[in-house]
């Protein structure tokens, strides 16, 4: 099975500061990969799918890129709502999986 | 509006059953799959299983075969995932996510609001 990657497991950063999250495929998944925000006690919501396409109503300041095995999840400037956990998710024929998680922590 | 509402927190004991569900709205219930993800308490996300309402095509993880089963009625628009006994490693939070297109590759683009699940031994 396709295993998922995130790092860093944690990640401390301040309002308006540029963050990356990155997540790497045990092998290549092409571009099946979306990244999903969840805040706490609530339901995961997607941001971005096929690495780089941004969801409907999703702020411009999320961006994902890459393709193969190594994708990242941008934030150009980190607002208060942002303070999360994200994951990324591959997805294929009736397979999903997700990373283990990044937690974006204020400094 | 799509929306996907879950059943209440339930707390049970081992060995018990339980069936919680996940009712759609706002769009053809019977044209979307209906996934099924586990998060145990302080961890991530595990996709559990799939379903299509149309005609109740089921796929699982294989991490969850034969441990749930998962269920739909069409005619309440209503997908279920089923224990038939219950174990205090099913403690979680669960979650029902939409497809968001019923065919080729696809993330979930609406989630249920999760159902906390409650096993003491």
């Amino acid at each position: 099975d396709i295993q998922m990657t995130q790092s860093p497991s944690t990640l401390s950063a301040s309002v308006g500061d540029r963050v990356t999250i990155t997540c790497r495929a045990s092998q290549s998944i092409s571009s099946w990969l979306a990244w999903y925000q969840q805040g706490a006690g609530k339901a995961p919501k997607l941001l971005i799918y096929k690495a780089s396409t941004l969801e409907s109503g999703v702020p411009s300041r999320f961006s994902g890129s890459g393709s193969g095995t190594e994708f990242t999840l941008t934030i150009s400037s980190l607002q208060p709502d942002d303070f999360a956990t994200y994951y990324c998710q591959h997805y294929t024929s009736f397979f999903w999986t997700f990373g283990q998680g990044t937690k974006v922590e204020i400094k | 509006e799509v929306q996907l509402v879950q059943s209440g927190a339930e707390v049970k004991k081992s060995g018990e059953s339980l069936k919680i569900s996940c009712k759609g709205s706002g769009y053809s219930f019977t044209n979307y799959w209906i996934a099924w993800v586990r998060q145990m308490p302080g961890k991530g996300l595990e996709w559990m299983g799939i379903i299509y309402p149309g005609d109740s095509n089921t796929r699982y993880s294989p991490s969850f075969q034969g441990q749930v089963t998962l269920s739909a009625d069409r005619s309440i628009s209503t997908a279920y995932l089923h224990w038939n006994s219950l174990k205090a490693s099913d403690t979680a939070l669960y979650y029902c996510a939409r497809q968001m297109s019923r065919d080729g590759y696809n993330p979930f683009d609406y989630w249920g609001q999760g159902t906390l699940v409650t096993v003491s031994s």
